[in-house]
């Protein structure tokens, strides 16, 4: 079973326009991460923030975490064309006896020039 | 650092058929994971190595799936007498595991289609 839920599941913007997605899971966790994915390709990460962490930046990325709510953030500020592809969160949680990770179903980005 | 690359990139088989994969890692990782990966859906974790030790396997892994990591460096995943619920993306990742934050790099994929 998935353990995290991207909402929303789908997002149209246009370039220069930022671009937002949140997340959601239920167990208490080790770090998130962020992964974006082009059509049918594989996962690119982007940014890893930790349990401790409560905000994170990487170029035009924010991530914020909420340990509390159990959720997390990701910023895409000044999009561009190239940034359409789907974006997962994934979660490492304190209960498991190795390091898999758990996967949202992810939300779709659309980028138009 | 040439990433994980998986191979084949696409493999188009018929019910009842077996299939391999193989996973090269990032050549420093000693982790190595499977994940596989349907239309729509997020990654769901099969199983993962650390060096040649199949540490943990995930329900998901039925006994049709066999995956081995002879000397601890590439991965095969095997899948016996195929079937059409088994149509996915078959991804492989490695990561280093003294880090204390791990970060998982992910190879490009096998899609397969099972006719």
């Amino acid at each position: 079973s998935q353990q995290g839920e991207e909402d929303p599941q789908a997002l149209s913007i246009q370039e220069g326009e930022n671009a937002t997605m949140n997340c959601s899971y239920k167990t208490s966790i080790n770090n998130l991460q962020w992964y974006r994915q082009n059509s049918g390709r594989g996962l690119v990460h982007l940014i890893l923030i930790r349990s401790n962490e409560r905000e994170k930046h990487s170029g035009r990325l924010r991530v914020t975490l909420d340990t509390s709510k159990k959720s997390s953030s990701l910023l895409i500020t000044a999009s561009r064309a190239a940034d359409t592809a789907s974006y997962f969160c994934a979660t490492d949680a304190v209960s498991n006896s190795g390091y898999a990770l758990n996967f949202g179903k992810g939300t779709s980005l659309l980028v138009t020039p | 650092d040439t990433g994980v690359s998986q191979d084949p990139r696409h493999k188009i088989t018929k019910r009842g058929q077996n299939v391999t994969f193989r996973c090269d890692p990032i050549s420093e990782h000693n982790r190595l994971y499977w994940y596989r990966q349907t239309l729509g859906q997020g990654p769901e974790f099969l199983t993962y190595f650390q060096n040649e030790a199949q540490l943990e396997k995930s329900r998901l892994l039925s006994d049709r799936f066999s995956a081995e990591r002879p000397k601890g460096s590439f991965s095969t995943l095997e899948i016996q007498r195929t079937e059409q619920g088994d149509s996915a993306m078959y991804l492989c990742a490695s990561s280093l595991a003294n880090r204390p934050q791990e970060t998982q790099y992910f190879g490009p994929g096998t899609r397969l289609l099972v006719l």
